[in-house]
């Protein structure tokens, strides 16, 4: 079963800045990692598919990166908008399931 | 444009029967698998499972042994009981739609949130 690990768990950034955020597999599972955005009292929406496509509507101030067991989001300049929570998930074959990180909460600095 | 609209009870007492269904609008139902995911308040995401349109499915197996998924076609309906219930399981839980290579998940449901309390 896969676990995956997101870094740093809190991430404090001003407007204007660059976000990274880290998420490691505990094993390899390709490209296929996805990363989705939480607000609070929302259902997560999807940012990033497949490690590097962006989902429909989202800004290209997200993108994502990453393949084998390292992978990264990226925030090219944060809008206020932005600061929430941020979740990496991927899809095993065997057992055939679905695992989220943990989470990294993205604040205001 | 899909929609997910779901509901449920949303007060159980332990050893109660959590019982949600989801109506999917706006998209093939039988194009896809269709997923439920809980959140426990304040922590992170679980997926519990998926079902496709003839009953196919897929459980975490931490919770498999409590756990069964349906679907009413005729409705465009899916389901989920999780038999057994604990404060432990007390979460919001969301239906979804899985993406069309089944690696994502693409669309949610707004939430119900369950409570677990004697």
């Amino acid at each position: 079963e896969i676990v995956l690990t997101q870094s740093p768990a809190t991430l404090s950034l001003s407007p204007g800045e660059r976000a990274t955020l880290s998420c490691r597999a505990s094993q390899s599972a390709s490209s296929y990692l996805a990363w989705y955005q939480q607000k609070p009292g929302q259902a997560p929406r999807l940012l990033i598919y497949d490690a590097s496509n962006r989902a429909t509507g989202i800004p290209a101030r997200f993108s994502g990166s990453g393949s084998g067991t390292d992978f990264t989001l990226t925030i090219s300049s944060l809008e206020p908008e932005d600061f929430a929570v941020y979740y990496c998930q991927q899809r095993s074959n065997w057992p055939p399931m679905y695992t989220f990180g943990q989470g990294t909460k993205l604040e205001i600095k | 444009q899909v929609q997910l609209q779901q509901w449920g009870a949303g007060l159980l007492k332990p050893s109660q029967t959590l019982s949600l269904t989801c109506a999917v609008y706006g998209e093939s139902f039988s194009a896809y698998y269709w997923s439920w995911i809980r959140q426990p308040p304040g922590k992170g995401l679980e997926w519990i499972g998926e079902i496709n349109h003839s009953g196919s499915t897929n459980y975490n197996p931490s919770l498999k042994s409590r756990v069964a998924m349906s679907v009413d076609t005729s409705k465009n309906q899916f389901s989920l009981d999780l038999i057994s219930v604990t404060a432990a399981d007390t979460a919001v839980y969301y239906c979804a739609r899985v993406g069309s290579l089944g690696r994502e998940i693409v669309v949610w449901g707004q939430g119900t949130l369950v409570t677990v309390s004697s």
